[in-house]
């Protein structure tokens, strides 16, 4: 079971936003602004989009923001592509070397 | 550009010790800025975190991991590794390694991973 919380699926058609939940606890979300965003395609090696709750590396679209309010942090990919569609995983801090991830999200491009 | 590579056997059979390798290149693996990681996906289930290490030696591990896990790292050759002892099927998976912040957790790049299957 993993130790941050997220829907197993989300989608949204073509040019639509869809949001993806994360929800920790005080002890982690709740206290660290440090949540990363991942996106793992089959066959490819896992990509970083969101880091620090809401900052973009460079050459992530900025059609991804994250943000976070209390102990649930939050990815929106806006206008929704086809080139979305991947298992996004978050990642939190919890102040010590552990590293906390979710279970992943399941996104869809209808 | 930081590149990382994993490489090892992609046959492990049930109860013996899984091996793997991470390469770095464009880059050294002796820089106070970062650890290194190690974090699988095994078919159908969640991304795990195994642990990670800095290029001096100390390592930290998962805690669910930790009585079989080994990470250690030969700076000589921008090299990592990653033992498993007493494999089952539960650690079928594909194998990532990545760079990881000193201080925010992030993983950043990661490698294209390696299938592992553990047979019986």
């Amino acid at each position: 079971q993993s130790a941050l919380t997220q829907p197993p699926s989300a989608s949204g058609s073509p040019g639509q936003s869809v949001t993806i939940s994360c929800t920790g606890t005080s002890s982690d979300i709740g206290s660290y602004n440090y949540v990363s965003w991942y996106r793992l395609h089959p066959g490819k090696a896992p990509q970083l989009m969101i880091f620090d709750v809401n900052k973009r590396p460079s050459g992530v679209p900025d059609r991804f923001s994250g943000s976070k309010s209390g102990n649930t942090a939050s990815l929106t990919v806006s206008g929704l592509q086809a080139e979305d569609e991947g298992d996004y995983y978050c990642s939190s801090s919890a102040g010590s070397n552990d590293v906390l991830l979710g279970g992943g999200t399941k996104l869809t491009v209808l | 550009q930081l590149q990382l590579q994993e490489s090892g056997p992609g046959l492990v059979k049930s109860s013996e010790t899984l091996s793997l390798t991470c390469s770095v290149s464009g880059g050294s693996i002796s820089s106070s800025r970062y650890y290194w990681g190690w974090l699988r996906l095994p078919p159908g289930r969640a991304l795990e975190w195994i642990g990670n290490i800095f290029y001096r030696g100390t390592a930290y591990y998962n805690p669910s991991l930790k009585s079989r896990v080994t990470i250690s790292v030969d700076t000589s050759k921008d090299q990592f590794s990653l033992r498993l002892t007493s494999v089952t099927a539960a650690d079928t998976a594909i194998y990532y390694c990545a760079r990881r912040d000193y201080y925010d957790i992030t993983f950043d790049p990661w490698g294209p991973g390696t299938l592992v299957t553990v047979s019986s």
